[in-house]
């Protein structure tokens, strides 16, 4: 079974529109990340949750919002979508605390905004 | 702040031949130190990690990296690559506390026959 999956694996979508992607994790990890992965794959964080609570977002343009209905789930939401939004973004999660740090990431999600 | 740094964007060796890749990090404490790769179209796979003890990490794959603190370095090597190594490789730096991992540039890795 897939630790840390994301659907859809490609989104297409034209400018302006609204998308979800959706991240599960059967881990039993505490804190869920999403990053974003540019044209240059260049990887940075966008949000963290634990436990449902959002822990960190870095600057992220308010038209992304993420949604945890339960530790197992990160979903992030994309409004008024922009040609610059075009990427790959990936779901991680990991334990929080001295159990272990390492992160495991889902498959990816290339999102193309034409 | 925490930052990574992999000044080499893009390394191209021979299958067998020996490959190290660099890693500089910067942050004040103990780091929690990893690699990753990503093959084309893949998430991202840990190699190996440092938190603490024995220098020098054995990871899957036959890698291996050394953490040099005098050197704020974390170089990934590996004796012999294989062409399936090829690969984008990517160095992280966290810390227990705030959860974050900051990740380098990536280094991507040709292998020629």
């Amino acid at each position: 079974d897939t630790a840390v999956s994301q659907t859809p694996k490609y989104l297409v979508t034209q400018m302006g529109n609204d998308k979800s992607i959706k991240c599960e994790q059967n881990l039993g990890h505490d804190t869920m990340y999403w990053y974003k992965q540019d044209s240059k794959k260049f990887l940075k964080i966008m949000f963290s949750y634990n436990n449902k609570e959002l822990i960190i977002n870095e600057t992220v343009p308010n038209r992304f919002s993420p949604k945890s209905p339960d530790k197992a789930h990160l979903n992030l939401h994309i409004n008024s979508l922009e040609l610059g939004d075009s990427a790959v973004y990936f779901c991680a999660s990991k334990d929080r605390g001295l159990r272990g740090t390492e992160a495991f990431f889902g498959q990816g999600t290339r999102l193309t905004v034409v | 702040a925490q930052s990574v740094t992999q000044p080499d964007i893009h390394i191209t060796v021979s299958e067998g031949a020996s490959l190290e890749l660099r890693c500089n990090y910067s942050y004040g404490a103990t780091p929690y130190l990893f690699w990753y790769v990503q093959s084309p179209g893949q998430g991202l796979q840990l190699l190996l990690k440092y938190f603490s003890g024995d220098t020098l990490v054995q990871g899957i794959k036959g890698f291996e990296a050394e953490f040099k603190r005098s050197q704020s370095s974390f170089n990934l090597r590996k004796p012999s690559v294989h062409w399936s190594d090829a690969a984008e490789y990517f160095c992280a730096v966290g810390n227990f506390g705030n959860e974050k991992l900051t990740f380098g540039t990536g280094t991507r890795l040709t292998i020629i026959p």
